[in-house]
């Protein structure tokens, strides 16, 4: 079957920096994404990740191994209005997304 | 724009009840999807579709159909609700299946069978 782990939950400081991990088991592979989501609306697209490497955008940057099957979100300078939960999704084989639970952060002052 | 939009906001049924979810983009996009999101889980893919008259099955269909007649609307009909039909109703749209594949969403319907 098809897998996405991601810790269910994280606390932070403001200020401070935190990863979030996210290990995937698909059939095949096209791509994956962070989608951040804040309580009670639609999820919004943060980033995208194809080929190895990180790739940075502002204060959030993305990291991807595909022969590792892990993917990070790093978030810097954290703010409190980046309390909200952050998704991780893979492209199949099917070019169908397949999402983890996410990950709820909490940053606290 | 208006983006993705989804009508209506809130809902409650009684179980056997139906109802249409309606969603509605302005991107010209090809591509749109129904997902559920319950509780502490992710998104899980309904239905989808790749253009105007062609839908196709996501990961839990059962229960719920849809129709593509225009490339602006989606909508989800929901027979004979259940409670296991409970759950927050995305729509969401691309205009690309492959590759660079952002997908915009709407801000969701929240669906209770009672």
């Amino acid at each position: 079957g098809q897998n996405i782990d991601q810790p269910t939950e994280m606390t932070a400081t403001e200020g401070a920096i935190v990863q979030i991990n996210c290990t995937y088991q698909t059939s095949g592979f096209n791509g994956l994404f962070w989608y951040q989501q804040h309580a009670g609306e639609a999820p919004t697209f943060l980033s995208y990740n194809v080929l190895d490497g990180l790739e940075e955008k502002g204060r959030f940057s993305s990291f991807l191994s595909r022969s590792k099957g892990y993917s990070y979100l790093l978030l810097k300078e954290l703010q409190m209005k980046d309390s909200a939960s952050y998704l991780c999704a893979v492209l199949d084989s099917n070019y169908q997304l397949i999402w983890g639970a996410g990950t709820k952060l909490i940053i606290k002052p | 724009n208006a983006g993705v939009t989804q009508t209506p906001k809130f809902r409650i049924l009684k179980i056997g009840q139906s109802m249409t979810l309606q969603c509605t983009q302005d991107m010209n996009h090809n591509y749109m999807y129904w997902y559920r999101q319950d509780p502490g889980m992710g998104l899980k893919l309904i239905y989808y579709s790749v253009g105007a008259g062609i839908t196709d099955k996501g990961e839990v269909p059962n229960g719920y159909n849809v129709s593509r007649s225009t490339t602006e609307d989606f909508p989800l009909r929901l027979e004979l609700a259940a409670p296991s039909q409970t759950s927050v109703y995305f729509c969401a749209s691309s205009s690309e299946l492959a590759g660079y594949n952002e997908q915009f969403f709407g801000p969701g319907t929240r669906l209770t069978v009672l």
